[in-house]
């Protein structure tokens, strides 16, 4: 099976621009979940998607928004770019079923390192 | 904020030698995972082990649970210099799919 894919791998935006990340879970998986992660912070859950509907959210400001498609797949966007966004974004996909309160196995792709200058 | 608090925050060791790294955790959970990073790229799990396992193993990994201390260990035998990478434990949080993730240990194995 191919693993999770993300694009573009690397991005550079200027402060007050938007930017839209992309991620292919692997294939059968209906979950794609997205994490922040720098250094100050470490990784820090955004949000997960699950046929096509969003099911959990943590704790970002409104310019960062996701969204999944039919086939899955997903998309996540950074409205208003702050200098504090640089960061690596990282998909992961699983089947989901796990109930609420748990998780299953999740799959990372490789990620998008953003810079925002 | 983070659920999981990894100890040591970094661990130098030569090939060969063991490493272990602990992971403690606030609240009840059913499952614990652990994840590798090598710099700046993609997480590649590990290992998952519930809440009603005590230990597991794959390959040269070994995990340990326990649930009345609120923590994990997960042994690394016979290091080599691949296995030169951030390591990170994660836990369930509230609703679907959320894992809050621990600070890491940064572990580096010399030839």
């Amino acid at each position: 099976k191919a693993g999770v894919t993300q694009t573009p791998r690397y991005l550079i935006k200027t402060r007050g621009q938007q930017v839209t990340l992309s991620c292919s879970p692997i294939s059968g998986h209906r979950s794609v979940s997205w994490y922040q992660q720098t250094p100050g912070q470490g990784l820090q859950f955004l949000f997960e998607y699950f046929s096509e509907t969003q099911r959990n959210k943590g704790n970002f400001p409104g310019r960062f928004s996701g969204r999944q498609f039919s086939n899955s797949r997903s998309e996540m966007n950074v409205s208003t770019l702050e200098l504090g966004d640089s960061a690596l974004y990282l998909c992961a996909s699983s089947a989901g079923l796990v109930s609420t309160g748990g998780t299953d196995t999740q799959y990372f792709g490789p990620g998008t390192r953003l810079t925002v200058l | 904020s983070q659920q999981g608090e990894e100890d040591p925050q970094a661990l130098s060791i030569q090939e060969g030698e063991n490493a272990t790294m602990n992971c403690s955790y606030k609240t009840s959970i059913n499952n614990l995972q652990w994840y590798r990073q090598n710099s700046g790229r993609g997480l590649v799990h590990l290992i998952l082990i519930r809440s009603n396992e005590r230990e597991k193993h794959s390959g040269r990994l070994r995990v340990t649970l326990d649930t009345s201390k609120k923590s994990s260990s997960l042994l690394i035998t016979a290091s080599r210099a691949a296995d030169t990478a951030s390591y990170f434990c994660a836990t369930p949080s509230t609703g679907f799919q959320k894992l809050v993730f621990g600070t890491g240990t940064r572990l580096l194995v010399s030839p």
